[in-house]
């Protein structure tokens, strides 16, 4: 199993330019998540998926918008790419949905280095 | 979900046990300890979770004191490739898949 799959690995955008950050997972896994990571800092959630056909706000949503296309894939999309943007996005899966997710780890890809110049 | 404390930096050598402590005294009843860690430029690493009881797995035991404010990750005989940022989370049951509240951690750091 590859688990969670992040594609690009490594994108460069101008400001105002949109891209579509792609997640996919292979263990069957109702909840989704995408983060992202500034140096020095933590953490923070920007979307989350806790079923198919659901997505809600996480603690930094503004900029950006999500898909939860099918049980396996969760895309993050950049409108308008701005410099505030530039991060490490990574992209989580866990087994369990919304009444159980507590007790269920969650599983990380190795994230999209995203430089907007 | 509750705040957690760690030390920003720890050292260990190699071979010994490492014992990263997290203080989490605002805990409540329904919420589970999360141990995660994250090696430079990999995405973060489930260790070990639990509730009340002490666990342990493959990877690295976890002591929760009997009043739950506290707890020890052990990493029993630590190698170079265990030097990683440690993160402590506390989450809570039943409270929605949002996932979890990542601090700045413990930044381990394993001597030869």
């Amino acid at each position: 199993n590859a688990g969670v799959t992040q594609t690009p690995k490594f994108q460069v955008l101008k400001t105002g330019q949109s891209m579509t950050l792609q997640c996919a997972q292979d263990m069957n896994h109702n909840s989704m998540y995408w983060y992202r990571q500034d140096p020095g800092m933590g953490l923070r959630l920007i979307y989350y998926s806790a079923s198919e056909g659901t997505t809600d706000k996480g603690e930094v949503p503004n900029g950006y918008n999500v898909s939860r296309l099918n049980k396996r894939e969760f895309s993050l999309r950049l409108e308008s790419a701005a410099p505030s943007q530039t991060s490490v996005y990574f992209c989580a899966s866990s087994e369990l949905g919304a009444r159980a997710s507590y007790n269920s780890p969650l599983h990380f890809g190795n994230g999209t280095r995203l430089t907007v110049t | 979900d509750a705040k957690t404390t760690q030390p920003t930096s720890m050292d260990c050598a190699e071979g010994r046990a490492a014992n990263l402590p997290c203080n989490h005294s605002t805990i409540s009843g329904n919420e589970y300890v999360y141990w995660y860690r994250q090696i430079h430029s990999q995405g973060p690493q489930y260790i070990i979770h639990g509730l009340k009881n002490n666990e342990t797995n493959e990877m690295a035991s976890l002591i929760i004191t009997e009043d739950r404010k506290s707890s020890t990750l052990i990493l029993p005989h630590a190698t170079l490739r265990d030097t990683a940022v440690y993160y402590c989370i506390v989450r809570v049951k039943g409270g929605g898949a949002d996932g979890l509240t990542f601090g700045k951690g413990t930044h381990l750091i394993i001597q030869p």
